[in-house]
């Protein structure tokens, strides 16, 4: 079982709606959570931080469910710039490596 | 701004060759690590470094090997090159500070023929 898991979509969405996905972890003794977007062709980049109470940063809003072992993001009013593939990444203890997921990819339309 | 600098965006090499990868971040970062990206399978950590003449092992070392003389240049040696090491291989550098946050370079496409 791959320790960070996403469904890789595509999920298509028009212009102007919500689209949410999740990203599931396999390690319990997870830290820190984190999502990033990487545009096609292009590099990751840090999105936003995920707190276990839940935080929003501007359209997008990231919750953490630790019971479940998941984490979600959730975009509203879609702009066309957000098609993107979006990275669940995961800290598994204080220190310095990632986990990263497989990535969800976004594709959104006018 | 932070800059990640990868010494190709796209390489061919053939197998038994070896291949070298070069990363430069000019951030005086002192973490800095490589991954290899494949479809379906994500990022994933061949090897990472904490400090000059510092090196660890990540999820898939096997078939790679690493070097830092200096602490903003961090090169990834394929000692033998072979066609299961075709991928895109991203090379990122983070402050110890904000571990988290690793900023990438722009990758380089690398086809074992």
């Amino acid at each position: 079982r791959k320790e960070v898991e996403q469904d890789p979509g595509p999920f298509n969405v028009p212009e102007g709606a919500t689209v949410a996905f999740n990203c599931t972890y396999s390690n319990s003794a997870s830290q820190s959570f984190f999502w990033y977007r990487q545009d096609c062709r292009k590099e990751p980049k840090l999105l936003m931080s995920v707190y276990s109470s839940g935080n929003e940063d501007g359209r997008f809003t990231a919750q953490l469910n630790r019971a479940s072992q998941y984490i979600s993001l959730l975009i509203r009013d879609s702009k066309l710039s957000d098609s993107a593939t979006y990275l669940c990444v995961v800290n598994k203890a204080a220190g310095n490596k990632l986990t990263f997921g497989g990535g969800t990819r976004v594709l959104v339309k006018p | 701004d932070v800059k990640v600098t990868q010494s190709s965006r796209y390489l061919v090499k053939r197998t038994g060759e070896k291949v070298f990868l070069e990363c430069v971040q000019d951030m005086d970062h002192e973490n800095m690590f490589w991954y290899r990206q494949d479809p379906g399978l994500g990022l994933r950590l061949i090897y990472f470094s904490y400090d000059v003449k510092m090196k660890e092992k990540g999820d898939i070392p096997e078939g790679y090997s690493v070097s830092r003389e200096k602490k903003e240049r961090f090169s990834l040696i394929l000692e033998s090159a072979s066609t299961n090491q075709t991928s895109m291989y991203l090379c990122a550098s983070s402050s110890p500070r904000v571990t988290y946050e690793q900023y990438f370079g722009p990758g380089t496409r690398l086809t074992v023929t």
